[in-house]
């Protein structure tokens, strides 16, 4: 079945710049979608499309894609930005949605 | 606003049933793709099914076909799980989601999620 591979983990000081991946086979020709879940709270979309930014999400927020690698880029990440991080598309041979295992975001 | 509000879950022994309910507000809700989307204590998310807005069309996860059934009662901005034959593995948080699906292009985002709903399956 189709996979969709995280890190389990990224630290990022304070001010930095904190890229998580995500890989799959032939990502490249699917679109992949982006959320953000903090402790006890639900899923939100922070990305959809590859690159797309719903509004109310910080410019700092940003997608982008290449080969076989999607890549969640939080800018200048500040401590309410720690999270979980879930990348998510669609599988076609089984007709349904396939999310990543997710990135625990730890802010130092 | 859009809002998604769950209810329903609870502890159920191995074997039992439980349905869950999704109310909605805040936008049309006969227009939209609507999903449940399950999370085991410290997992990750897994969908599980999703209806068409005029809920002709349903998709299943494979594991749960024939032991959960999704509907939507359009008049009253809800989507409802039925869950039978409940296994342990099953237990999870249970959210409902809106979605914006695209058979044909096989795409779907999930935009809008309620806060979940625990489903404990235990003896």
């Amino acid at each position: 079945s189709y996979v969709l591979t995280q890190p389990p983990s990224v630290s990022v000081a304070p001010g930095k710049t904190a890229r998580i991946t995500c890989g799959g086979n032939n990502i490249g020709s699917k679109s992949v979608h982006w959320y953000q879940q903090k402790p006890g709270q639900a899923p939100v979309l922070v990305i959809y499309y590859d690159s797309d930014r719903p509004s109310g999400i910080p410019e700092r927020f940003s997608g982008s894609k290449s080969g076989d690698t999607a890549t969640l880029t939080i800018s200048r990440v500040e401590a309410g930005d720690e999270a979980d991080y879930y990348c998510q598309n669609y599988e076609s041979s089984s007709d349904h949605p396939v999310f990543g295992g997710g990135t625990k975001l730890s802010v130092l | 606003e859009v809002q998604l509000v769950e209810s329903g879950g609870g502890l159920v022994q191995p074997g039992g049933s439980l349905r869950l309910s999704c109310v909605a507000s805040g936008f049309t809700f006969s227009s939209f793709w609507m999903d449940w989307v399950r999370q085991a204590p410290g997992k990750g998310l897994e969908w599980v099914a999703n209806i068409k807005q005029d809920g002709n069309e349903k998709y299943y996860l494979h594991s749960v076909k024939d032991r959960f059934t999704i509907s939507r009662d359009n008049a009253k901005n809800s989507v409802y799980l039925e869950m039978s034959s409940l296994r342990v593995e099953d237990t999870a948080v249970y959210y409902c989601a809106r979605s914006i699906f695209s058979v044909v292009e096989g795409d779907i985002i999930f935009d809008y999620w309620g806060q979940g709903s625990l489903v404990t399956v235990s003896s």
